[in-house]
């Protein structure tokens, strides 16, 4: 089976700290996605990476970075948490393919900014 | 327009009911039709998926695409409480990251 683990379920930070969220893949993807979802607003892509050293933006990549160092790590950065970053913040990854549809996710990370 | 429209319910319905969930969408582009399930407090998995027009069945699960009409439905026959959950349509075309409608929340009750 495909596993996505995220590093944690439920995280509280305070305003202004740097949060790392970590993302592990063992099904050597090469494509890698980070999400948030919030209410009322669905699933919104953030970045995206198709492969080592390389990412892309997505639909809102503000206050956001990321790092792709290996295969089968993706890890999001929270630069300076603020309030309106809280959320559930969900990983996939999948095979190149026409449209990387099949996307396997990670259980998600509530992350609640204080 | 938003590129992808589902209404978000919450869509309640008894067991054994026939359900269907939609979405609608703006871009002509889109080629790659996809259902994802969403339980409470986990990540989306993938349950069914379509390429350009047409039925597909899985089950008691059958996808259909209409891109005359920029629509496409999932039907889930015999409806069990099991299938409670919020159902995401998704859609890209060739090469793109995947867009998401918002999802419509789903309880069947026994």
């Amino acid at each position: 089976d495909v596993k996505v683990t995220q590093s944690s379920r439920y995280l509280v930070k305070r305003t202004g700290e740097k949060v790392f969220l970590e993302c592990v893949q063992d099904m050597d993807h090469e494509n890698m996605f980070w999400y948030r979802q919030d209410p009322g607003l669905g699933l919104r892509l953030i970045y995206f990476s198709y492969d080592v050293k390389m990412k892309e933006k997505g639909d809102i990549p503000e206050g956001y970075s990321v790092s792709r160092e290996k295969k089968e790590r993706f890890s999001l950065i929270l630069e300076s948490a603020s309030t309106n970053q809280t959320s559930m913040y969900l990983c996939a990854s999948s095979t190149p393919g026409t449209g990387s549809y099949e996307q396997y996710f990670g259980p998600g990370t509530r992350l609640t900014v204080t | 327009q938003k590129e992808v429209e589902q209404d978000p319910g919450p869509l309640s319905v008894p067991e054994g009911a026939i359900v269907s969930l939609n979405c609608t969408y703006s871009n002509s582009a889109f080629q790659y039709f996809m259902w994802y399930r969403q339980y409470s407090r986990k990540g989306p998995e993938l349950l069914m998926y379509t390429y350009s027009s047409g039925n597909k069945e899985d089950g008691r699960f059958t996808a259909q695409v209409d891109k005359s009409s920029k629509y496409i439905s999932l039907f889930i026959r015999d409806s069990q409480p099991s299938d409670s959950a919020t159902y995401l349509c998704a859609m890209s075309s060739a090469g793109t990251a995947l867009i998401f409608g918002k999802g419509t929340t789903l309880s069947v009750s026994s």
